[in-house]
């Protein structure tokens, strides 16, 4: 079993829409959440992190997490053309004395129709 | 202050040919780390740098791959004997203080390495 599971998608929305990301993970332990967006061509960067149960709002990014079902979502609000990318979500856990280890998944490519 | 810098952005080598990934991080970030990404895949862990410690290299895929860094500044990332397998964007990022939960990675722009 992966450590990080996306949908690889590609998830197509017309623009204006809301755009729904899914992610597990299979650690328990694990206590940071992240999402990253990736340009074809390019880096990722970060763009949501959270840590505890709930939802986290950031302009028209909104992070939900779930502890217990090990499950962190990302929902794009109101989606633009620009918002087309590949979307990594990225699990922290420890795994020794005062270290971690960031495992990503694979990402999930979206598309935002004009 | 500047962001994660990497060098070259590109690089074509000869299947059997050494190489050589530089990755400057950003100026007092502690932890640098190196990631491969094939065509179309996600982030593949290669090493680890914390400060002194020793640095983690569970991701290395063979002994043809090995790094370095100097303190907490510039980290090579070397492959021997390059193979076709090898082409791949190499990521370098960098975070500041790793043993804290909510420290955020900063990658650099990669290297596009292709091995012909």
């Amino acid at each position: 079993q992966k450590e990080v599971e996306q949908n690889s998608g590609p998830l197509s929305v017309p623009e204006g829409a809301i755009a729904s990301l899914n992610c597990t993970y299979s650690d328990r332990g694990s206590q940071s959440f992240f999402w990253y967006r990736q340009y074809s061509g390019k880096s990722p960067e970060l763009i949501m992190s959270i840590y505890s149960n709930g939802d986290k709002e950031d302009g028209r990014f909104t992070a939900q997490l779930n502890k217990a079902s090990q499950y962190v979502s990302l929902l794009i609000r109101d989606s633009q053309p620009s918002d087309s990318a590949t979307y990594l979500c990225a699990v922290k856990c420890w795994y020794r004395s005062n270290d971690y280890k960031l495992s990503f998944g694979a990402g999930t490519t979206v598309t935002v129709r004009a | 202050g500047a962001g994660v810098s990497q060098s070259p952005s590109n690089k074509v080598t000869e299947k059997g040919k050494d190489v050589e990934l530089r990755c400057d991080p950003i100026s007092g970030h502690t932890a640098l780390y190196w990631y491969r990404q094939r065509l179309g895949q996600g982030l593949e862990f290669l090493i680890y740098f914390q400060g002194n410690s020793a640095p983690d290299k569970s991701g290395l895929p063979s002994d043809r791959f090995s790094a370095e860094r100097t303190g907490e500044s510039v980290s090579t990332l070397t492959i021997q004997r390059t193979q076709q397998e090898d082409s791949a964007v190499y990521l370098c990022a960098s975070s500041l203080v790793p043993g804290v939960p909510s420290d955020t990675q900063y990658f650099g722009p990669g290297t596009r390495l292709t091995v012909l």
